[in-house]
């Protein structure tokens, strides 16, 4: 398996709702990442996770929680969102310390 | 933070010619990532070098990190490379510490 899988693919979401974006590999990536790309713009990254634990942070709204259950499994919880967090949100997954990255097709979120 | 520039923005070529793509950073790297997104959203990923030169199919990379550029080419270019082509470098000092991306330059290759 050469793929990150993310899902959904689309979710709509009321400003206060509760929903979560999820992200698997299981290619033994130690390292997982959340990126944030607006349109027209380049991705901007959020989250760093490396074994299983948060080693950056990018100054991210706490309404943003990252999670990372195992090796395999990333999530981002969503609550109490902006119009203006409506983006593709994209994960990606490396082997720690060397090797290129492979990307999920992303999650398009719109806030109403 | 590293700082990357790419040119041009935004490119409009006819079928079979030859493209360039260029990018430079402001920090010395452990490797320089080149990457394609399609309208859809998906980033694939094409090269990732730290020196010289690698060819794939009909796509060159090629990186001088002495003076902190690179490049990509696309030799004989056809409609379905029409996509945005990213350039990315280690988010700080290397490592597994994500991606600083450039702004892309948006390809379109006309039949």
């Amino acid at each position: 398996d050469t793929e990150v899988t993310q899902t959904p693919k689309h979710l709509v979401m009321g400003m206060t709702n509760k929903k979560s974006l999820k992200c698997e590999q299981h290619m033994g990536h130690r390292a997982m990442y959340w990126y944030k790309q607006k349109a027209k713009k380049p991705p901007e990254l959020m989250f760093v996770y490396s074994y299983e634990k948060l080693s950056i942070n990018e100054s991210v709204p706490s309404r943003f929680s990252p999670e990372c259950p195992n090796s395999s499994l990333l999530n981002l919880h969503l609550h109490a969102l902006q119009p203006e967090d409506s983006a593709l949100y994209l994960c990606a997954s490396s082997h720690q310390g060397a090797g290129g990255y492979t990307f999920g097709s992303g999650t398009r979120l719109t806030v109403v | 933070k590293n700082e990357v520039e790419q040119s041009p923005q935004n490119l409009t070529a006819q079928e079979g010619e030859f493209i360039t793509i260029n990018c430079s950073y402001s920090v010395g790297i452990s490797a320089l990532h080149w990457l394609q997104q399609h309208p859809g959203g998906g980033i694939v990923s094409l090269f990732m070098l730290s020196s010289g030169k690698k060819k794939h199919g009909r796509l060159i990379a090629t990186i001088n990190i002495q003076e902190k550029h690179s490049s990509l080419h696309i030799t004989a270019s056809h409609p379905r490379d029409s996509a945005v082509y990213i350039c990315a470098v280690p988010y700080s000092g290397g490592g597994a510490d994500g991606l600083t991306f450039g702004k892309g330059t948006h390809l379109i290759i006309q039949p």
